[in-house]
């Protein structure tokens, strides 16, 4: 069954603790992303991945750190440096590299700090 | 920079009306514009782009340069139409989403 699964669905941390969330596909897709999706605000890109090795800086990624050391994953380590964490996280992945193409994603993850 | 505004947050349509969900956007390039849907329960799947000009569950949407448009039509409201939507816009390796409406279709 291919596709993109995220792990865990539900998560919840103590403040001061860091805490990964795991993103994997088996699509063969070069790209992959992390989004925030928090109620009014739509989704934001924290990070985003073209190529194995190698990631760049979304328009929110104070607080969060990723690693791309094979094509199929993508954790997201939301450290404790986020002061918001509490959120919906989804991964994306999409075929192209270049302009964004179609995203594939995940059924998301939901963090609570206690 | 990039953006892409979705002015209502929430749309009421009665079955069988119109819909039109608005989408403006700012990029300086030559935009690559997409719908995307979430229905309850479901994941976040591409509803259409605006390079296939095709229809998608009767759903159409024209790009409007002279206005920075990309809203998203239908002719007949269906129930099954009620989800949340979201414009996005690619633009190089990123693609940068709009705050969401939700379309809510009255039986």
């Amino acid at each position: 069954d291919g596709g993109i699964t995220q792990s865990p669905k539900y998560l919840f941390r103590k403040e001061g603790q860091n805490v990964t969330l795991s993103c994997e596909q088996n699509l063969n897709h070069d790209a992959m992303y992390w989004y925030r999706q928090d109620p009014g605000q739509g989704l934001r890109l924290i990070y985003y991945s073209q190529i194995v090795n190698d990631f760049q800086k979304g328009d929110i990624a104070e607080g969060y750190s990723v690693s791309r050391e094979k094509k199929e994953s993508f954790p997201l380590t939301v450290t404790s440096a986020q002061k918001n964490p509490t959120a919906f996280y989804l991964c994306a992945s999409s075929i192209r590299v270049g302009k964004g193409g179609e995203l594939f994603f995940g059924e998301g993850s939901r963090l609570t700090v206690l | 920079a990039q953006r892409v505004t979705q002015p209502e947050k929430l749309l009421s349509v009665f079955k069988g009306a119109p819909v039109e969900l608005k989408c403006n956007y700012s990029y300086s390039g030559s935009p690559e514009l997409f719908w995307y849907v979430q229905y309850s329960r479901q994941r976040l799947q591409l509803l259409l782009r605006h390079i296939s000009r095709e229809s998608i569950k009767g759903f159409t949407a024209d790009l409007n340069k002279g206005e920075t448009s990309f809203h998203l039509k239908k002719p007949f409201a269906q129930e099954e139409d009620s989800a949340m939507y979201y414009c996005a816009l690619g633009h190089y390796q990123k693609v940068t989403f709009g705050t969401g409406t939700k379309l809510q279709v009255i039986p």
